[in-house]
């Protein structure tokens, strides 16, 4: 079945930065690649998503990257402000898995003030 | 999401006990999902059902089961033979499968 490996699990920066996360996925057939954002003790809310047609995509401060050949995709999120402290979870699906999502273990982004 | 709501928020379980999870949407979502998270670590699934009267097993099936007798309704029972139920347990739907998912505010459960 697929597995979604995402790192790192923890990340610091300070405020105004940019921050990246990066997962791999296994499935070659896997088409679609969400990211959720949750914050403590909250539910999982979706940021951005991708599907595997395009490159990247973009939305305000938040970009997502795909690189279907060495099956890898990104979260970019540039001038990073304290309310972006959360954890940020990938996911891919595929065909393959009756289109159910796989998650990776998540990253911890922290921004300092 | 307004549109998905869980019930109780927090749940006790004793030994022996078998506790069910409410999952409620008014979104008109054909399919509904049951996923488990345990601190730090990231969302496994236990349950899907992409249409009424019809559900599959996820990866951590066993120990739990579902019904899906109403479009709006999927509720989760963790049964006695869990033996490791204590967990956030958040429910989630979406259109078809493969579309975005939409999750409610979860359920957390303790073993008393």
């Amino acid at each position: 079945g697929e597995n979604v490996e995402q790192h790192p699990s923890t990340l610091s920066v300070q405020e105004g930065d940019s921050a990246v996360i990066k997962c791999t996925y296994s499935d070659s057939a896997s088409n679609y690649f969400p990211w959720y954002k949750q914050e403590l003790g909250k539910r999982p809310q979706l940021i951005i998503d991708i599907r595997s047609n395009v490159g990247e995509k973009k939305d305000q401060r938040i970009a997502v990257t795909l690189n279907k050949t060495a099956k890898h995709f990104s979260l970019h999120i540039t001038e990073t402000q304290p309310e972006d402290s959360a954890v940020y979870f990938c996911a891919a699906s595929s065909n393959n898995a009756g289109n159910m999502l796989t998650f990776g273990g998540g990253t911890r982004l922290m921004v300092k003030p | 999401d307004g549109g998905i709501t869980q019930s109780p928020k927090y749940l006790f379980r004793k030994e022996g006990q078998n506790v069910t999870l409410s999952c409620e949407q008014n979104l008109n979502h054909d399919a509904m999902y049951w996923y488990r998270q345990d601190p730090g670590q990231g969302l496994r699934l236990i349950y899907y059902s992409q249409i009424v009267n019809d559900f599959q097993k996820g990866d951590i099936a066993e120990g739990y089961s579902v019904s899906r007798e109403k479009k709006e309704s999927f509720p989760l029972t963790v049964t006695s033979a869990q033996k490791n139920p204590t967990a956030f347990y958040l429910c989630a739907s979406s259109r078809l499968s493969n579309q975005p998912q939409h999750f409610g505010d979860g359920t957390r459960l303790s073993i008393l």
